[in-house]
């Protein structure tokens, strides 16, 4: 079974500065997609960030960019220019495209500080 | 604003009671997921249906049952309510098919209190 790890549990990060936060996951398939969601303390889940794992180009949106090593199965996610709005937990998310459920891991609280 | 509604947004209730969870799907998106977070942990795929059909069952418990009507809505009951059922529970839809509706957008969720 797929398995998504986040060994950091918390991190934090002065505003303005470049944060990474790292996932790794274990899976025998080829195609799949991985996700990374942002939770602020309202608790709604916010899609950051996705990447399809037969694109060997890394994703980007705006300051939040993806480090996708299929090989080493790793997935982290580089936040650019912090901002106190990115304080959150962060989860690293895994679909394979043969099954519909989605598996999540255990998330990575963000805080930054001013 | 993700499109998928979510009611009640609170819900406080007592052991042994049931509960019914209603989730409304973004407009045109087939598939409904369910899942649940306990306090500061991650989220647990509980079930999915698509266009009316069950498709995926995960750690659902036999107390907990959904279903998907016509109209695309579902609902999540849970009955026999204990302790441990309190959580966040969220409902998240996807498009019908194509890489591009691969992704899960997730409603606000509704926070089950059992006392």
């Amino acid at each position: 079974a797929q398995t998504v790890t986040q060994s950091q549990p918390e991190m934090s990060v002065q505003e303005a500065e470049t944060v990474t936060l790292s996932c790794t996951y274990d899976t025998s398939e080829s195609d799949y997609y991985l996700f990374w969601y942002k939770q602020p303390p309202s608790r709604q889940m916010i899609l950051v960030i996705r990447q399809e794992a037969y694109k060997q180009q890394n994703a980007t949106e705006n300051r939040f960019s993806v480090n996708f090593q299929k090989a080493a199965k790793s997935f982290s996610l580089k936040i650019s220019d912090s901002q106190l709005g990115d304080a959150a937990m962060y989860f690293c998310a895994y679909r394979s495209p043969a099954f519909n459920d989605m598996r999540f891991g255990a998330g990575t609280r963000l805080t930054v500080k001013p | 604003d993700s499109g998928v509604t979510q009611t009640p947004k609170h819900l406080i209730t007592a052991t042994g009671q049931r509960v019914t969870l209603r989730c409304s799907p973004r407009s045109g998106d087939l598939s409904v997921y369910w899942y649940q977070q306990s306090l500061d942990q991650g989220l647990q795929f509980l079930i999915q249906y698509y266009n009316g059909e069950e498709r995926a069952k995960g750690n659902i418990l036999e107390r907990f049952s959904a279903q998907q009507f016509p109209d695309l809505h579902s609902e999540l009951n849970l009955s026999s309510l204990e302790l441990g059922d309190s959580a966040l529970y969220f409902c998240a839809s996807r498009g019908g098919g194509g890489l591009s509706t691969d992704t899960q957008y997730f409603g606000p969720g509704t926070r089950l209190t059992v006392l």
